[in-house]
């Protein structure tokens, strides 16, 4: 069935060392989306590609930074992690941004758990 | 700040049992809501999107409704089953954010019992 991937689902790094979440998706979707859901709060999206187009939502930390080398894969890459950035990551996909009056559904990964220690 | 409100936060019935739960957002500039169902150790997986003020979807046993005028929608569960268990979030998209921007309640939290 074609998904949304997300390695790992858990993941324990340690406060300032730099880790890199992935995501890989078989839908050939243009839109690519990265959330973070800390506990008991809304998630939160950090930024969107649309194709190779980078968009960053305006609160997101500096400390996040997102590559998308090619269609299928995205990656957040977190510089220096500190105990706040413990949280659900979720990547997601849809197949455009809107069309006319519709909006398309996302499609998501099942979350890679950060723990900051 | 945008706010897109869930309630209750939490729901506990029955097998069989009828249920149903509210999600309210900013009726300015609104453009569509989605709703997801998101089980334990599972992707959240798309229910409905709705962008039309009046609008009435149905899958199955869940229904959605939505008034875009006064900024609500309901989620309908027809006759629980424990397979409806799950955290059951909205989203709302406006004209005046950046494109694709879901802004997400933090959920209702379902638990059926059989």
């Amino acid at each position: 069935d074609a998904m949304v991937i997300q390695n790992p689902r858990y993941q324990v790094t340690q406060f300032g060392k730099p880790v890199t979440l992935s995501c890989s998706q078989t839908l050939n979707h243009n839109v690519m989306y990265w959330y973070q859901q800390k506990s008991s709060q809304a998630p939160k999206l950090l930024f969107h590609y649309y194709d190779k187009d980078f968009n960053n939502e305006a609160d997101t930390p500096d400390n996040f930074q997102s590559r998308r080398p090619n269609t299928s894969f995205c990656f957040l890459d977190i510089r220096s992690p500190g105990l706040g950035d413990a949280a659900m990551y979720l990547c997601a996909t849809s197949r455009d941004l809107t069309s006319g009056t519709y909006s398309y559904e996302q499609y998501f990964g099942p979350g890679t758990r950060l723990t900051v220690t | 700040i945008l706010n897109v409100e869930q309630s209750p936060q939490s729901l506990h019935v029955q097998e069989g049992d009828s249920t149903n739960f509210t999600c309210s957002f900013p009726s300015s500039n609104f453009y569509a809501l989605h709703w997801y169902r998101w089980e334990t150790a599972k992707s959240p997986e798309a229910l409905f999107v709705m962008t039309l003020n009046g609008d009435e979807k149905k899958k199955g046993r869940i229904s959605a409704t939505l008034n875009t005028k006064e900024g609500y929608s309901y989620l309908y569960i027809k006759g629980s089953q424990p397979e409806d268990s799950a955290t059951y979030l909205c989203a709302y998209m406006n004209y005046g954010g950046s494109q694709g921007n879901l802004i997400f309640g933090k959920g209702t939290k379902l638990s059926v019992k059989p």
